[in-house]
């Protein structure tokens, strides 16, 4: 089955853009939409977006259009990058992947990403 | 923006008992309604989708129910591993939500 691991930084600064990448093995990147999904103790679990394999791509309206998700398809590797961060993005960050983007069927092991000057 | 309503918030229960969890729903999502448990220091994993089929390799005591705005996720005899929270999800809206969570405890 899909697996699944979150990589980059664990501390950005205020104002500055988060960048977390997801590395996929076990199956084709083809058979799935790629999910980005955080949680945090104020806000609990909210999906942040997915893309398909193509590139096509949805977020989640309240982040204002300060996110973007890519796919490299070359390096089995999709993005997560969100912009102007602020303390309020501080959160446990999980990729995912959804069969026929209805749910979330596989996770990540989750990274932590802190926010703070 | 559907809001989903989990009840209890704490659910504390013995092995081998029944569990009763709730997710209720501000506008009707259908049949789009999912179930994920997240057992502590791990991410949540898929158990029961479109209201009541189970994921791969979920055990059979788990079940779900309901349409429209109220749901449940029944499971039948408590195992000491089913302790976790747990949480409902919607996809008939965009974007998509999830509830708050139920923790469930083992005594």
């Amino acid at each position: 089955q899909v697996q699944l691991q979150e990589s980059g930084p664990g501390l950005v600064k205020p104002s500055e853009t988060l960048s977390l990448t997801c590395t996929v093995s076990g199956d084709s990147m083809r058979n799935y939409y790629w999910t980005w999904t955080r949680q945090s103790p104020g806000t609990g679990l909210e999906f942040l977006g997915y893309i398909s394999y193509s590139g096509r791509a949805n977020y989640m309206p309240s982040l204002k259009r300060r996110a973007t998700i890519s796919v490299d398809t070359s390096k089995n590797q999709f993005s997560l990058k969100l912009y102007y961060v602020t303390a309020a993005d501080t959160a446990v960050y999980y990729c995912g992947a959804s069969i026929e983007a209805r749910w979330l069927d596989f996770w990540g092991q989750g990274m932590v990403v802190t926010v703070s000057s | 923006e559907v809001d989903l309503t989990q009840s209890p918030a704490t659910l504390s229960l013995s092995p081998g008992e029944r569990a009763t969890l709730s997710c209720r729903a501000s506008q009707n999502v259908n049949s789009y309604l999912a179930w994920y448990q997240q057992r502590p220091g791990q991410a949540p994993r898929l158990l029961i989708h479109d209201v009541s089929s189970r994921a791969t390799g979920i055990p059979a005591r788990f079940s779900g129910s309901g349409s429209g705005t109220d749901f449940t996720l029944t499971i039948s005899s408590l195992e000491p591993e089913d302790a976790a929270f747990y949480y409902c999800q919607q996809r008939s809206k965009w974007p998509r939500t999830f509830g708050q969570g139920t923790r469930l405890e083992i005594k």
